[in-house]
């Protein structure tokens, strides 16, 4: 079966524009998560979400946002960019149904520079 | 904010031999898991550990979670250079969010 699709692979965007990324998850699956991941901080949460429906969220600012349609497909959306937000950007894909003990099929991530 | 710190960072070493990755925390997790995530890519699952004690085998590489469900380990056995990349952790605390370790990288020489 396909795997995560993350679209674009990679991006260059300007100070203070803003960028959209988008993210398929395994057919089936219902949450899908996102995570930042930077060569100083790591891996770290963004937010996920289940059925359209944001369950859960990391400790970033307002200008990082996300939903998610019907068909489960998510796209994040991080506003008046700065360096800093510079990353690789990964989604990742779960059932969903209770606790995610399946594990997390991640996709090969947006990586997104800011010029 | 749940922790997760692994040791070492950094491991390179030669074909053959054997390691071990720890992943530490103070906080206890319904289940512990360990990726590997290679260079351009996302992390791909190794392994899910969900009961404290539990040590589960994949071939070469062997996984235990503690007792207490705070920590883990990683055991390589003759490693190849194929298992060279990025070796995460993360805890799952049941609120459908992973808390990744500070990984370690390891490179195996031929």
């Amino acid at each position: 079966k396909a795997g995560v699709t993350q679209t674009p692979r990679y991006l260059i965007k300007t100070r203070g524009q803003q960028v959209t990324l988008s993210c398929s998850p395994i057919s089936g699956h219902r949450s899908v998560s996102w995570y930042q991941q930077t060569p100083g901080q790591g891996l770290q949460f963004l937010f996920e979400y289940f059925s359209e429906t944001q369950r859960n969220k990391g400790n970033f600012p307002g200008r990082f946002s996300g939903r998610q349609f019907s068909n489960s497909r998510s796209e994040m959306n991080v506003s008046t960019l700065e360096l800093g937000d510079s990353a690789l950007y990964l989604c990742a894909s779960s059932p969903g149904q209770g606790a995610p003990i399946y594990g997390y099929t991640f996709g090969s991530g947006t990586r997104l520079t800011v010029v | 904010t749940q922790l997760l710190e692994q040791s070492p960072q950094f491991l390179s070493i030669q074909e053959g031999e054997n390691l071990t990755v720890y992943c530490n925390s103070s906080s206890v997790f319904s289940s512990l898991q360990w990726y590997r995530q290679e260079p351009g890519e996302g992390p791909v699952l190794l392994v899910t550990v969900v009961t404290g004690g539990e040590v589960k085998k994949l071939k070469r590489l062997t996984f235990q979670f503690g007792d207490a469900r705070k920590d883990s380990s990683l055991h390589i056995t003759a490693a190849q250079p194929g298992d060279t990349g990025l070796y995460l952790c993360a805890g799952e605390t049941g609120a459908n969010n992973l808390f990744f370790g500070t990984g370690t990288r390891l490179t195996v020489i031929p």
